[in-house]
């Protein structure tokens, strides 16, 4: 049972154009989420975060968009760069948990094409 | 400041065979954790520390230890190696409370069991 989910395994873009990496959830005790960027032979590295109590979170090229009641997030890239090619993975936890669990989706690849 | 190291990068086992894998880290962090990466999945919780001392289960923790006998190392032990368990496995650590802190990945230890 998939808690959290990734529909779409990969997705290229033109660079300067935006990319949408898209995220839902099932599990409505989810409060806190993050987008990890992945490259090739290396361990993930933090993005952006998001607490249910805010909509959008914004960090430079990165917003992260939460929509509470279709249990949706999305990662925006403006204007996405050959660089931005990596996998993506949203997590998702519960802040009351003492933040001692974490589910991760299963990752999007995207390629920025030049 | 080298982060989080993880030893070794690629390793060979047979089945039942037992070994542990490394973790270190520089940046004096109290949580660290323990991550496998399976084939079109997300990251999956093996372990995590919460502190010198003190250690928890995951998600997946069966057919795993795990110590914390100082605050820069947190080693994962295999105590017989089957199959299942080939996998990518991903130390880290975060300076914060918990999983939904941000957390600094090692670069993975790419484990194949015959």
């Amino acid at each position: 049972d998939q808690q959290v989910k990734q529909n779409s395994p990969s997705l290229s873009v033109q660079e300067g154009r935006i990319s949408i990496l898209n995220c839902d959830y099932t599990n409505s005790m989810f409060d806190y989420f993050l987008w990890y960027k992945k490259y090739p032979a290396e361990g993930p590295t933090f993005l952006i975060s998001i607490s249910s109590i805010k909509d959008k979170n914004e960090d430079g090229r990165f917003t992260v968009f939460l929509n509470k009641s279709a249990k949706h997030l999305s990662l925006h890239i403006v204007p996405s760069q050959p660089g931005d090619s990596a996998v993506y993975f949203c997590a998702a936890g519960v802040m009351d948990t003492g933040r001692r669990a974490l589910t991760f989706g299963s990752g999007t690849r995207l390629q920025v094409q030049p | 400041n080298a982060g989080v190291t993880q030893t070794p990068k690629f390793q060979v086992l047979k089945t039942g065979q037992s070994m542990t894998l490394q973790c270190a880290q520089d940046m004096n962090h109290e949580y660290m954790s323990w991550y496998r990466q399976d084939p079109g999945m997300g990251l999956r919780l093996i372990h995590y520390s919460v502190g010198a001392g003190i250690t928890d289960q995951g998600e997946v923790p069966n057919g795993y230890n795990v110590s914390r006998s100082t605050t820069e190392d947190f080693p994962l032990r295999l105590l017989s190696a089957a199959p299942s368990q080939t996998s990518v496995y991903f130390c880290a650590s975060s300076l914060g409370q918990g999983l939904l802190d941000e957390q600094f990945f090692g670069p993975g230890t790419r484990l194949t069991v015959l």
